[in-house]
């Protein structure tokens, strides 16, 4: 989608941290969500946040919005092999519904 | 439960065939959608539905149709095909809760036009 825009490759090594970054374009956008798409699979939600948040913690994922610059992070800590995934950012806005915008996807290697 | 379920999983047609994928869905949701996905493009909304009967356009809706005469069911009709629409197909389901919008996903049904 065109109103969010991710770069498409991340390489890390087994046990550093990973940070996807993600910018949107829409100020009233209230959720923003992280999917991760294992290969052959469809997407699954890893996590999200409401827009009046700046942080929030899932035991490995960190995600952080910054609203004056409409920037949205995933940071995993001590990334695993199994963590290799495309993870896409979306948001949900009200334009006659609330279906999700995806970004263009992320693809994280982790390398052993 | 099996959530959103698509078929086939796999498909080859000729240019200028139809089709129809298949998507259903076993927890009453009501919005249902249907996306493409493509390489270095992440994926793109074709058509949507809020509920029976209701549906509306996507960011790419040329040259697909949709329906939806039930709750469980939300199929994606390609009316003649071409090689810009091979792609991985996904279906999504989800029940719209406030303003969050967890969307369920199918499996996909990858889909070559030769």
């Amino acid at each position: 989608g065109e109103d969010v825009e991710q770069s498409l490759f991340l390489s890390v090594r087994e046990g550093d941290s990973s940070v996807i970054n993600c910018t949107y374009t829409d100020s009233s956008s209230t959720y923003l969500y992280w999917y991760k798409q294992e290969p052959g699979a469809g997407l699954q939600l890893l996590t999200y946040i409401f827009s009046n948040m700046d942080m929030k913690q899932d035991q490995r994922l960190t995600v952080l919005l910054n609203k004056k610059d409409k920037h949205l992070s995933l940071r995993i800590a001590d990334t695993q092999t199994g963590d290799s995934a495309i993870y896409f950012c979306a948001e949900s806005i009200k334009r006659g519904s609330y279906i999700p915008t995806f970004g263009r996807g992320t693809s994280l290697i982790v390398h052993p | 439960n099996a959530g959103v379920t698509q078929t086939p999983k796999f498909q080859v047609l000729k240019t200028g065939q139809s089709m129809t994928l298949q998507c259903a869905q076993d927890m009453n949701h009501e919005y249902m959608s249907w996306y493409r996905q493509d390489p270095g493009m992440g994926l793109r909304l074709i058509h949507y539905s809020v509920g029976a009967g209701i549906t509306d356009q996507g960011e790419v809706p040329n040259g697909y149709n949709v329906s939806r005469s039930t709750t469980e069911d939300f199929p994606l009709r390609l009316l003649s095909a071409a090689p810009s629409q091979t792609s991985v197909y996904f279906c999504a389901s989800s029940y719209p809760g406030q303003l969050f919008f967890e969307a369920f996903f199918g499996q996909g049904t990858r889909l070559t036009v030769v």
